[in-house]
């Protein structure tokens, strides 16, 4: 099964700060990568999918790239509405999906 | 707008069963394919199970196969997850989530989540 490997697990940035996270999958997926914002008590929101497509209604701040293992969010001017737990997932290797294990965004 | 609403969660007994339902509204839910994913208590993700948008195929997260069951009623618009079996590590919050592509028969994304019901499983 594939294995998707988040960092940071954690971070704590400020407002206005661009911040990446990093998910690595196990084995090479193509750009079937998506990723998911999770807010205390909320259900999570999809922001990114294909690796790089924006869902229609999030911010342009909100950016993804990458293929094949590697791939990257990028947060390019952090909000106080952003802090939040984000998550990659992956669906090349179906039909059994997967979840990278998240990384908190905390406020400095 | 899309609305899906978690039903049926509660405390259960190891070994027990428990059957979660989700309502669905705000939109054509016969053409969608829909998911159980589940988050243990201050964990992360866990996808549990899809369902193809006419009930025809059906796959299960590993942890799961073989004692959780996920079906659909499309004449009620509804959901379902039939947990028997269960374990403490079956502990958590239970969400239902819709595939974002018409007419799917694999799972892919989850575009809109319901609100999660919480499963509890202690003697």
């Amino acid at each position: 099964a594939i294995q998707l490997t988040q960092s940071p697990s954690s971070l704590s940035a400020s407002v206005g700060d661009r911040v990446t996270i990093t998910c690595r999958a196990s084995q090479g997926i193509s750009s079937a990568l998506a990723w998911y914002q999770q807010k205390p008590g909320k259900a999570p929101k999809l922001l990114i999918y294909d690796a790089s497509s924006l869902e229609s209604g999030v911010p342009s701040r909100f950016s993804g790239s990458g293929s094949g293992t590697d791939f990257t969010l990028t947060i390019s001017s952090l909000q106080p509405e952003d802090f939040a737990t984000y998550y990659c997932q992956q669906f090349n290797s179906y039909p059994r999906l997967t979840f990278g294990g998240g990384t908190k965004v905390e406020i400095k | 707008q899309v609305q899906l609403v978690e039903s049926g969660g509660g405390v259960v007994q190891p070994g027990g069963s428990l059957r979660l339902s989700c309502a669905a509204s705000g939109f054509t839910f016969s053409s969608y394919g829909m998911h159980w994913v589940r988050q243990a208590p201050g964990k992360g993700l866990e996808w549990v199970a899809f369902i193809r948008y006419d009930g025809s195929n059906k796959y299960y997260a590993d942890s799961v196969k073989g004692r959780f069951t996920i079906s659909r009623d499309n004449s009620k618009n509804t959901l379902y997850l039939q947990m028997n079996s269960l374990r403490a590590e079956d502990t958590a919050v239970y969400y239902c989530a819709k595939d974002r592509k018409i007419g799917g028969d694999q799972p892919r994304l989850l575009d809109y989540w319901g609100q999660g019901t919480l499963v509890t499983v202690s003697s």
